[in-house]
Order: C-alpha cells, then sequence, then structure tokens
C-alpha cells in the first residue's frame, strides 16, 4: 500500500461507545495529523505528532484522545462523544515541521456518526 | 491567526470553459501554499504546492500562482471537464505544523 490509509472509512457509534480509529502512512514522513472536517467549516486541526511526539493539541475535548506508537501509526481513541462529534475525520502526513517539498497527504478520512 | 477566504464558494461553469478558483490569506508570513481536491465523502487529494520563494506551479491542465505580498492565490483549469467537479481547497503553510484552510470552492462543470 502507498499513501496514507485510514480505518474503518465509516463508524456508526453510540454516545457510550469507546471505539478507535486508524491511521497508517507508507511516505516515510515524519509528522502525523488529526483533522476534523464538519459540514459548512473549514478544516480543523486536532492534533500534531512530530517526530511521534505530541506538538499540538488544539484545545480537544478530552473525549479524544490520540496515540503515535510509531512514525507510521496514528490513533484517535473516541470514549463518550456527543452527535455534534458527528463528522469526517481526516489524518495526514508530512516531512518536517513546513511540509517539505511535497506538502501534506492525506487519508481517505473516517465518517463518523454519533447515534 | 491565519484566515483562509475562498471565492467564489461555489459555481457551474459548461464544459470546456476555464475554471478560475481564487484564495486569499491574512499573513503574508507563509511556507508554502497547497491546492488541494476533494470528492463528496471523500479524503483530499493533492493538486499543486508553491514554496513561499516561487509565483506559480503547473501539472497538466492546472496552473496555480502565488502572490505572496498581496496574500493571495489563484488555480486555473483550462478547459473544464465534467471529471473535474469536485471542491478544491486551499491550504496555507504558516508555521511549524500549521496549515489554515479555506472553506473551499465547490465546482460543477456542466456536460
Amino acid at each position: 500500500e502507498t499513501g496514507v490509509t485510514q480505518t474503518p472509512r465509516h463508524l456508526v457509534m453510540g454516545m457510550t461507545n469507546k471505539k478507535s480509529l486508524k491511521c497508517e502512512q507508507h511516505l516515510g514522513h515524519n509528522a502525523m495529523y488529526w483533522y476534523k472536517q464538519s459540514a459548512k467549516k473549514p478544516l480543523e486541526l486536532m492534533f500534531v505528532y512530530s517526530l511521534e511526539e505530541r506538538v499540538e493539541n488544539n484545545s480537544v475535548p478530552s473525549r479524544f484522545s490520540p496515540e503515535c506508537p510509531n512514525s507510521s501509526h496514528l490513533f484517535l481513541h473516541l470514549h463518550t462523544l456527543q452527535p455534534e462529534d458527528s463528522a469526517l475525520y481526516l489524518c495526514a502526513s508530512s516531512q518536517g515541521a513546513t511540509g517539505g517539498i511535497l506538502g501534506y497527504t492525506f487519508g481517505s478520512g473516517t465518517r463518523l456518526t454519533v447515534v | 491567526k491565519q484566515e483562509v477566504t475562498q471565492i467564489p464558494a461555489a459555481l457551474s461553469v459548461p464544459e470546456g470553459e476555464n475554471l478560475v478558483l481564487n484564495c486569499s490569506f491574512t499573513d503574508s508570513a507563509i511556507y508554502n501554499l497547497q491546492w488541494f481536491r476533494q470528492d463528496p465523502g471523500k479524503g483530499l487529494t493533492s493538486l499543486l504546492l508553491i514554496q513561499s520563494s516561487q509565483r506559480e506551479q503547473t501539472s497538466g491542465r492546472l496552473n496555480a500562482s502565488l502572490d505572496k505580498s498581496s496574500g493571495r492565490s489563484t488555480l486555473y483549469i483550462a478547459a473544464s471537464q465534467p471529471g473535474d467537479s469536485a471542491t478544491y481547497l486551499c491550504a496555507v503553510h504558516y508555521g511549524n505544523n500549521r496549515l489554515a484552510f479555506g472553506k473551499g470552492n465547490q465546482v460543477v462543470v456542466i456536460p
């Protein structure tokens, strides 16, 4: 596989469930990101990991918990979500803090619906 | 804080016409600017990346220009096709691991 792979593609969960989103990049990049995309809003940065260290936590509620076990994998653990958390969650990767010569590469996203 | 605006929000053009999509940003201190395409419910596909020292980038029918001093970028798509129908997103890299997005230009190319 090449690029950035996200699983699952679709997820429906109740407000009391616990689930995880997975992201894997095959590009040798050293930075990974979680973004949230809601209808009619610009993409919102949630978390940034650079060299496996979390360098950004953009005032995200604690019901979202990221994990980066190595430079190729990124997880977003979800628990006790709210209906307003329903959105498309996108993972991205880049080489270096300024995107390098190729910029950011995004995955296909996970469409999350909280019921 | 960097703000990115894309105009128009939505447009429809007949097949064969050229498309002009505009992006403006408030802080000219940027590292680079990246244009993406997004199909409904899908992820983002990178189209072009312009470094801050460059004026334009070209790939096939696509050409993107950058005027950093005035805070503007324009994406030109020549001879549009129905397959160009999508949302086009402009993103500005303005700091360490910081990428600011516009809301997008939603394009429909009518056969």
